[in-house]
């Protein structure tokens, strides 16, 4: 059975910093690249950043540009999001995603707030 | 970068059919697109990947109630015989060589 579970969650003050993981199991995960999506509250589906399969590329939304770096440790099926300079606007449930396979994590929940 | 647009809401009877639309952005029509369901309080769930030629592949588990077609840049997900678990959002999906775009996705009431 195919699994991702997201962890590093949490209320952080603006300017602060946070590492989100991602844990893979169930497929190959170094031949797939990986993806990060958030969701304000109410809001849509928005992606944030993917890495490709051995961790050599990676791209950014414009809005997390220069904040946020994802990679990945494939000999420990692990997706990670590193966020600075966190901001109010960065609130959101965190999703990482596998959009060749189909697989989606269940998120985990960001609030950055004072 | 495409962009996709999708009507905000739509609904249905129970046991009805339902026609969801997303269509690509100009010079894109050609792109290959995925949608998503995101039932109240869950993470999203993938159920296909649609081509501009119609032809479409489910995701593992995906009833066969869903279904999907396409025209020019218009991009379908159909669901047939409605449940009351397919009241969800529903979200489409593309890809250039450096990001992913997602529509702003149709709330699917089921009446």
């Amino acid at each position: 059975e195919v699994q991702l579970v997201e962890s590093g969650g949490g209320l952080v003050q603006p300017g602060g910093s946070l590492r989100l993981s991602c844990a893979a199991s169930g497929f190959t995960f170094s031949s797939y690249w990986m993806h990060w999506v958030r969701q304000a509250p109410g809001k849509g589906l928005v992606w944030v950043s993917r890495i490709n399969s051995d961790g050599s590329s990676t791209s950014y939304a414009d809005s997390v540009k220069g904040r946020f770096t994802i990679s990945r440790d494939n000999a420990k099926n692990t997706l990670y999001l590193q966020m600075n300079s966190l901001r109010a606007e960065d609130t959101a449930v965190y999703y990482c995603a596998n959009f060749w396979g189909g697989y989606w994590g269940q998120g985990t929940l960001v609030t950055v707030s004072s | 970068q495409p962009v996709l647009t999708q009507s905000s809401s739509a609904s249905a009877s129970l046991g009805s059919s339902v026609k969801l639309t997303c269509t690509l952005s100009s010079g894109h029509s050609s792109y290959i697109i995925a949608w998503h369901q995101q039932q109240p309080g869950k993470a999203p769930r993938y159920l296909m990947k649609l081509e501009g030629s119609g032809s479409y592949n489910k995701g593992s588990g995906v009833p066969d109630r869903f279904s999907g077609s396409s025209s020019g840049a218009d991009r379908y997900l159909t669901i047939s015989n409605l449940q009351s678990e397919d009241e969800a959002d529903y979200y489409c999906e593309t890809w250039d060589s450096n990001t992913r775009v997602f529509g702003t996705g149709t709330k699917v009431t089921v009446l």
